[in-house]
């Protein structure tokens, strides 16, 4: 059974840091490409980042470049999401997201989400 | 970047009723168009990939149909649990910039 699970999130003044992890387990890890999405309170989904099978390629929505870094542990089977310099406007339910279809933007299994308040 | 419009923002209809959503591409993204299902309070669940293909264990009554800029999202009868937001996302981006709708909240009458 595929399991993703976030951990991490909290309270972060405007300006801080926090780092996200998701440990997964139930497929080959390193096989698959894997996503950051994340919903701000009441709103839509927004896709942040992701990262291919070896981590040589990354990319990320506009409003995190140079602020947020995605990156994996095959050995841990784990995924990882530091955030610097953080928002009001970050503030959201992060989850992390699986590709195991033939596609990188194909989102077939979440985890239960994150939540990370940006707030003084 | 490509926009994705999701329409209506919101539905109230009766169990046993037909539900169709739509959702525009701003420019023609093939078939790379995936529909999600979120329930309050959980993470999405992927229903619908490449436009009409079925999600296994997803239910029949749910389906999908499009290409290029039009989609239609469908539930052939509604059930009480099918009580959710539902998202469209288009993933034809290189590099990748993938973009959902905004949403339908879907709610029994």
């Amino acid at each position: 059974e595929v399991q993703l699970v976030e951990s991490g999130g909290g309270l972060v003044q405007p300006g801080g840091s926090l780092r996200l992890s998701c440990a997964a387990s139930g497929f080959t890890f390193s096989s698959y490409w894997m996503s950051w999405v994340r919903q701000a309170p009441g709103k839509g989904l927004e896709w942040v980042a992701n990262i291919k099978q070896d981590g040589s390629e990354k990319y990320y929505v506009d409003s995190v470049k140079g602020r947020f870094t995605i990156s994996r542990d095959n050995a841990k089977n784990s995924l990882y999401l530091q955030m610097n310099s953080l928002r009001a406007e970050d503030t959201a339910v992060y989850y992390c997201a699986s590709s195991l279809g033939a596609a990188a933007g194909l989102f077939d299994y979440w985890g239960q989400g994150t939540l990370v308040t940006v707030s003084s | 970047d490509i926009q994705m419009t999701q329409s209506p923002s919101s539905l109230s209809a009766s169990v046993g009723d037909r539900v169709t959503i739509t959702c525009q591409a701003s420019q023609d993204i093939s078939n790379y168009l995936n529909w999600y299902q979120q329930k309050p309070g959980k993470a999405p669940k992927l229903l619908i990939y490449d436009a009409s293909n079925l999600e296994t264990g997803v239910p029949s009554r749910f389906s999908g149909s499009g290409s290029g800029t039009d989609f239609t999202f469908t539930i052939s009868s509604l059930q009480p649990e099918d009580i959710a937001t539902y998202y469209c996302q288009q993933y034809d981006n290189l590099p990748p910039l993938y973009t959902f709708g905004q949403g339908t909240k879907l709610e029994i009458k």
